[in-house]
């Protein structure tokens, strides 16, 4: 078990550009989870996957925001014509989800700290 | 759907003392809670876990919560804060309605501790 593994780590952008993060899940956890933390906040929910197939995506995800997991295995969440407002950690979750595993808890990465200028 | 509140934001506390960390939820169904605990500079880890049975949990770093089910309240507690506990502390809740299930965070708890 090598953890949820998030990259960049830091990422600094000017208001417009395109930024891609990736995620590295737990090798056998079938649900990945994206989230987005700003300042005093608990992390707010964006995105959910089991496996390969996006089930669900928050209101906070505007048009601009697209995630996607194509074999199943790791992800990547992509943010369009940055905005200041898009400066926050974004946090990517696994867990096991089948079966009796249903209720395991989130193995979180140590999140992308995005700051756009 | 379901929320969660943690009212206090911040709670100073000097080291060897009692704390007590709450935290509310509202749900129209069962639910599974949890306490994730973030240490500065490190990501979110899980603390302790509600799932069935007793309704007192405990971590093996010497925190318990108790899931209060009239109360919807499942408030986290240590008898004895150490210096080392100093971190920020998320309640979440997931709904175990079957098929997709979302965890709700709350905002956290800032504990210091005092030495």
């Amino acid at each position: 078990d090598t953890g949820v593994s998030q990259n960049p780590r830091h990422k600094i952008t000017k208001r417009g550009q395109n930024v891609t993060f990736r995620c590295d899940p737990i090798s056998e956890h079938n649900r990945l989870y994206w989230y987005r933390q700003t300042l005093g906040q608990g992390p707010e929910f964006l995105t959910y996957f089991q496996n390969e197939a996006q089930l669900e995506k928050s209101r906070l995800l505007s048009d601009r925001f697209s995630a996607e997991r194509p074999k199943g295995s790791f992800s990547t969440l992509e943010i369009q014509r940055t905005e200041q407002g898009d400066s926050a950690m974004y946090l990517c979750a696994s867990t096991e989800g089948t079966g009796s595993a249903i209720d395991s808890p989130l193995h979180f990465g140590n999140g992308t700290r995005l700051t756009v200028t | 759907a379901q929320s969660v509140t943690q009212l206090d934001s911040q709670v100073p506390v000097f080291e060897e003392a009692p704390v007590e960390l709450r935290c509310n939820y509202s749900s129209s169904v069962s639910v599974y809670l949890f306490w994730y605990v973030q240490y500065p500079n490190q990501g979110l880890q899980l603390l302790l876990k509600y799932l069935s049975g007793s309704t007192l949990v405990e971590s093996i770093n010497g925190f318990e919560a108790e899931f209060n089910k009239s109360q919807t309240s499942f408030h986290l507690r240590k008898p004895s804060v150490h210096i080392s506990d100093t971190a920020e502390y998320f309640c979440a809740v997931r709904e175990n309605s079957g098929g997709y299930q979302k965890v709700t965070f709350g905002t956290g708890t800032k504990l210091q501790v005092i030495p």
